[in-house]
């Protein structure tokens, strides 16, 4: 079955830095991939998402981009901040029920 | 403001004793579905409803029963609850099943099983 695997955590770093979280999908036909962040104490919400091959989606200074000959969707950014800090989630929507297929979440921490 | 609603917010119950978690939205969204969220497994499927009256199982449903009776609300009923059904659990709704629809979320609610 369709599957989504997470570079694991938790990940730990400076202001400042540079982002990169791994994510790679295994899926039939062609779905939308998407990022969720969770931050503490609250429920989930888009970050961004991909519809089709090729497709960079970008938000808040995220970017990922959608890559079927890697079946990779990895999120990027170029100077984290403190306040990005929260729960990643990597996800594929399947074409059956409309159900989303999560990764396990990686955990980033961004210290002043 | 577009919002899912989900309550109670924190639940500490009893094996065996009857629970209803209560999910709502105000977008009109025909598609909502449940999700328990437990550490290293991300979040997974109980069940979805595509409409009022329709509902089937996701990849967890053991345990859990759900209803669609009206299209804004979608609860989470567990008949007899066992310590594994300790988790965070999350409502969502869609405006479709459509592949590239975003899914709005509620805040959770954190049940421990005792």
């Amino acid at each position: 079955g369709n599957s989504v695997t997470q570079m694991e955590g938790p990940v730990t770093l400076s202001e400042e830095a540079f982002l990169t979280i791994n994510c790679t999908y295994t899926a039939t036909g062609y779905p939308s991939l998407f990022w969720y962040v969770q931050y503490p104490g609250e429920g989930l919400q888009l970050l961004l998402k991909a519809t089709k091959a090729d497709d960079k989606g970008s938000n808040k200074g995220f970017e990922a981009t959608y890559r079927k000959e890697t079946t990779s969707f990895h999120l990027e950014k170029g100077s984290v901040q403190v306040s990005d800090s929260a729960v990643y989630f990597c996800a594929l929507s399947e074409w059956q029920g409309g159900k989303l297929i999560f990764g396990q979440g990686t955990e980033l921490s961004v210290k002043p | 403001e577009a919002q899912v609603t989900q309550n109670p917010r924190y639940l500490i119950t009893v094996t065996g004793k009857k629970l209803t978690v209560t999910c709502s939205q105000n977008m009109n969204h025909e598609y909502m579905s449940w999700y328990r969220q437990d550490p290293g497994l991300g979040l997974r499927q109980i069940y979805y409803s595509m409409n009022v009256e329709v509902t089937d199982k996701g990849d967890v449903p053991e345990g859990y029963k759900v209803s669609r009776k009206e299209k804004r609300n979608f609860p989470l009923i567990l008949e007899s609850p066992s310590p594994n059904q300790t988790s965070l659990y999350f409502c969502a709704s869609r405006n479709s099943d459509r592949l590239n629809t975003e899914a709005f979320f509620g805040q959770g609610t954190r049940l421990t099983v005792v």
